[in-house]
């Protein structure tokens, strides 16, 4: 079926560096777009989501950008913390739809 | 808010063994998921309620696999009979409205077939 594709599986970053995370997608029809977070030993938690109506989205440490004339999506995570470390997964869903589609996931490991 | 509750937290049974796995959702969201997780697949949905109403269940492997949800608070997933390839993480994830939404994970159940 569809997938939303992750091409890099593993980013290992410095403390305090910002981390920069992309996601292709493949539905032309996708309008909301989602970062979830997944610890482990945990379910994937949200952090941050876009709509279609958007390019750029701002949380407390997280940026979304939203390029949908090329179908891609990146999570920018600013000052990177031991915390951040974790598995993070694009998703995406469209008006209309249920169906929420997970890419591959890329695993962040943070350097101290 | 307690979130989404999932049970058991870890299962290992023996092949043909029938597993049940439980979910609670947070009070007043209306939509189900059940999902699972492996290394080979990610995650794929397997089923989806709404307002206690099975939508689509295309995602459910096989017949060996269903799902209830006899009220807004409880939804079940079996499988019967379990086998090895069964093996994964399963999530159970609720969200407050049908549609495009964001979902509120459980903290899933590790199932292991021998």
């Amino acid at each position: 079926g569809e997938s939303v594709g992750l091409h890099l599986p593993t980013l290992s970053v410095q403390e305090g560096d910002n981390s920069i995370i992309n996601c292709a997608y493949s539905n032309s029809a996708s309008d909301y777009f989602i970062w979830y977070k997944q610890e482990s030993g945990k379910g994937p938690q949200f952090i941050i989501d876009i709509r279609s109506n958007m390019d750029k989205r701002q949380g407390q440490r997280v940026t979304v950008l939203l390029n949908k004339t090329v179908k891609h999506l990146s999570l920018q995570i600013a000052a990177t913390q031991p915390g951040d470390s974790a598995v993070y997964f694009c998703a995406e869903t469209w008006t209309g739809g249920f169906k929420t589609i997970f890419g591959a996931g890329t695993r962040l490991f943070v350097k101290a | 808010d307690a979130g989404v509750i999932q049970s058991p937290r870890h299962e290992v049974t023996e092949m043909g063994q029938e597993v049940t796995l439980r979910c609670k959702p947070i009070s007043g969201h209306n939509s189900l998921f059940w999902y699972r997780q492996t290394m080979m697949r990610g995650l794929e949905l397997l089923i989806y309620f709404n307002n206690n109403v099975p939508i689509d269940d295309s995602g459910m492997p096989e017949d060996r696999f269903s799902a209830k949800m006899p009220n807004a608070s409880f939804s079940t997933l079996k499988i019967q009979p379990s086998e090895p390839r069964d093996s994964a993480v399963y999530f159970c994830a609720s969200s407050s409205r049908a549609g495009p939404e964001k979902l509120f994970f459980g903290s899933g159940t590790q199932l292991s077939v021998l």
